[in-house]
């Protein structure tokens, strides 16, 4: 069975700390996994692959088969990035975490 | 070029009525995924589409129905609404079912069941 567990419902910092964002998975076989945003009243968007390794808007995450998990950071955090965060996975289907709040304080 | 594009963008319905709501995805899309979105539960996954075969489905109920036309276009059926049917339903289209294809999301349809 595919699972994703984004453990924290809200993660709040002060601009300028370090960020990161949990995400577990459990899949049996070697899936793709993914981040994604929602801003403020905008649509759901990919933020990163883990295929790509790459960083955008300063965030990275690697994927750490031995424990399962795909954590998402950010060395300084800035306002603009308070938004919803959520984890995917695509195995047989593309499912989703239930999402972590970012707040990020001035 | 144009984004996914859901109709309507709300519903407000009673119980024991039937929905139907529309997605058209991105242009060349083939494929099409449904999600419900609530504040406790997330994105749950209801189905998706790949030229016009339902490819998955998700752990819903027979109430919930869909299919997707020859134009990729994607429509998701409700039956018999319950209050707890209410919810954000999101659609999304990618370019196939490839494993690392980026899924785009419309805005959604809010659907309140009274």
């Amino acid at each position: 069975a595919q699972r994703v567990t984004q453990p924290e419902k809200l993660l709040s910092v002060f601009k300028g700390a370090p960020v990161e964002l949990k995400c577990n998975y459990s899949y049996s076989g070697s899936p793709e996994l993914f981040w994604y945003v929602q801003y403020s009243r905008q649509r759901l968007q990919l933020l990163l692959r883990h295929i790509s390794r790459e960083s955008i808007k300063g965030f990275t995450a690697d994927l750490n088969k031995g424990e399962t998990s795909f954590h998402l950071k950010k060395p300084f955090a800035q306002e603009e990035d308070s938004a919803m965060y959520y984890c995917a996975l695509r195995g047989n289907k593309l499912i989703f975490g239930t999402g972590t709040l970012l707040a990020v304080q001035p | 070029k144009a984004g996914v594009t859901q109709t309507p963008r709300y519903l407000i319905k009673t119980r024991g009525q039937q929905v139907t709501l529309s997605c058209s995805p991105i242009s060349g899309h083939r494929s099409v995924s449904w999600y419900q979105q609530t504040p406790g539960q997330g994105l749950q996954f209801l189905f998706e589409y790949f030229s016009e075969t339902q490819r998955n489905k998700g752990n819903f109920p027979g109430r919930f129905s869909g299919r997707q036309f020859s134009n990729s276009r994607s429509e998701m059926n409700v039956s018999t609404l319950e209050l707890g049917d209410s919810a954000l339903y999101l659609c999304a289209s990618s370019l196939t079912a490839d494993m690392n294809t980026e899924a785009f999301f419309g805005q959604g349809t809010r659907l309140t069941v009274v």
